[in-house]
């Protein structure tokens, strides 16, 4: 059985250019959702996708959007990159119908 | 009424003690309780989890305490041990209707002395 995984490992950067993070969720998982974690804070959900489509979003503006695709692995994709989007990116893969989430191991994002 | 309020910011105890870390929520749709364990450098990862129906889960040396009345959960870790130093994070999560998003605990370093 295959784990989360996330690319790149570490990104950096400048303001105001756009970033793709990408996500292969665990096998047989249909659900993928994206977490920001700044230093020394928890996880912030960032939104989900399931079947395709966002099911449920954060408090997120919406330069930050997403994709899921057939084989239910994710794209993150924020625009217009702040400052303060510096932190490491989180994606979380489950089955719809259980409760756990098996999260990866992060994208570090510095934005400089 | 979505925040998650956990308890200490940090936590120092001797190797053979136990750890305690509390959290308490104010949103009664929360409808699961994780506990994750983050190193660093890694993502979190699933410890031990509970649903509000029962008032205690014991795995191996991790226990979560559930007191519904007061909204209030709690992990222990009985024979902690310098391999558990790391980042706890308590989680409550809203179910399948609001995207099951897992709301997240500001975290609690834990160091275990040798």
């Amino acid at each position: 059985e295959t784990g989360v995984t996330q690319s790149p490992t570490h990104l950096i950067k400048t303001r105001g250019q756009q970033v793709t993070l990408r996500c292969s969720s665990q096998s047989g998982h249909n659900t993928v959702s994206w977490y920001q974690q700044a230093l020394g804070q928890g996880p912030q959900f960032i939104f989900q996708y399931y079947r395709e489509e966002e099911n449920g979003r954060g408090n997120f503006p919406p330069r930050f959007s997403g994709l899921q695709f057939p084989n239910y692995s994710s794209e993150l994709n924020v625009n217009a990159l702040e400052l303060d989007d510096s932190a490491l990116y989180l994606c979380a893969s489950s089955l719809q119908t259980e409760n756990t989430q098996y999260f990866g191991p992060g994208t570090r994002l510095t934005v400089l | 009424q979505q925040q998650v309020k956990q308890s200490p910011q940090s936590l120092i105890v001797q190797k053979g003690g136990i750890s305690i870390i509390n959290c308490a929520y104010e949103n009664t749709a929360f409808d699961y309780f994780p506990w994750y364990q983050q190193f660093p450098g890694k993502g979190p990862a699933l410890l031990i989890a509970i649903r509000p129906d029962v008032s205690e889960k014991k795995e191996g040396r991790f226990t979560i305490s559930f007191n519904k009345s007061a909204k209030q959960f709690s992990l222990h870790i009985m024979d902690s041990q310098p391999g558990d130093s790391a980042t706890y994070f308590c989680a409550a999560r809203l179910g399948e209707t609001s995207g099951s998003r897992l709301t997240f605990g500001e975290g609690t370093q834990l160091t275990v002395n040798p």
